[in-house]
């Protein structure tokens, strides 16, 4: 079964300081990818950053990055240098390569930044 | 297109009556998701395209749900007999595949209200 957990319904986060967002998943599929999505009040679902199974490296884009525990199954979103519009939800996915092509969604969390 | 388009944004329709959803994903993009987000909810999945054909339609809720897909390219969902516990936004989202890091690029989403 494919699973993509977050368990912090609800974050806040002071302006300038960094927050970690909680992702787990699960998956038998040797071989996948791990995404996070940015969706802010407006409803637009934006693309945010890309983990793959094999990469060795976690991802950064900009002020995002994906701390990747592949043995843990997480994959937590580091937001440094939080900023007002960075308030939104997020949402991890999950999308296995050789089991359909299904992504899969975690039920988010809603992050607020504090001025 | 240079983006997803979704029509309509909003959809107020009356209990029992037919209503359809229609996405043009991106000139190209061979894959197409449909995901249903009910207030304050994460996403649902409906059904994935590969082309035209649905290799995924296990999350259709009740047969009332169908979708096509013509020409590679515009889908069509089409909701049966509304009931209000149809009420949500469908969101639909494109990639250029079902390979490696292709992203889902989403739509703004179709609003809709059965009262």
């Amino acid at each position: 079964a494919q699973k993509i957990t977050q368990t912090q319904p609800g974050m806040f986060v002071q302006e300038k300081e960094a927050v970690t967002l909680d992702c787990t998943y699960d998956t038998s599929d040797p071989s996948y990818g791990l995404f996070w999505y940015k969706q802010p009040s407006s409803g637009e679902m934006i693309f945010l950053i890309y983990q793959g199974s094999y990469d060795q490296q976690n991802a950064t884009e900009g002020r995002y990055s994906l701390n990747f525990q592949k043995a843990r199954k997480s994959a937590n979103l580091v937001i440094s240098a939080s900023q007002l519009g960075d308030s939104a939800m997020y949402f991890c996915a999950m999308r296995p390569y050789n089991t359909g092509n299904q992504f899969y969604f975690g039920t988010g969390t809603s992050l607020t930044v504090i001025p | 297109g240079a983006g997803v388009s979704q029509s309509p944004s909003n959809k107020v329709t009356e209990k029992g009556k037919d209503v359809e959803l229609r996405c043009d994903p991106i000139s190209g993009h061979t894959a197409l998701y449909w995901y249903r987000q009910s207030l304050g909810q994460g996403l649902e999945f409906l059904i994935y395209f590969q082309g035209n054909s649905a290799p995924d339609k296990s999350g259709l809720p009740s047969d009332r749900f169908s979708a096509e897909r013509t020409g590679g390219s515009v889908s069509t969902l089409t909701i049966q007999r509304t009931q209000q516990e149809d009420s949500a936004v469908y969101l639909c989202a494109s990639s250029l595949g079902p390979q490696g890091a292709n992203v889902l690029t989403f739509g703004a989403g179709s609003r809709l209200t059965v009262l």
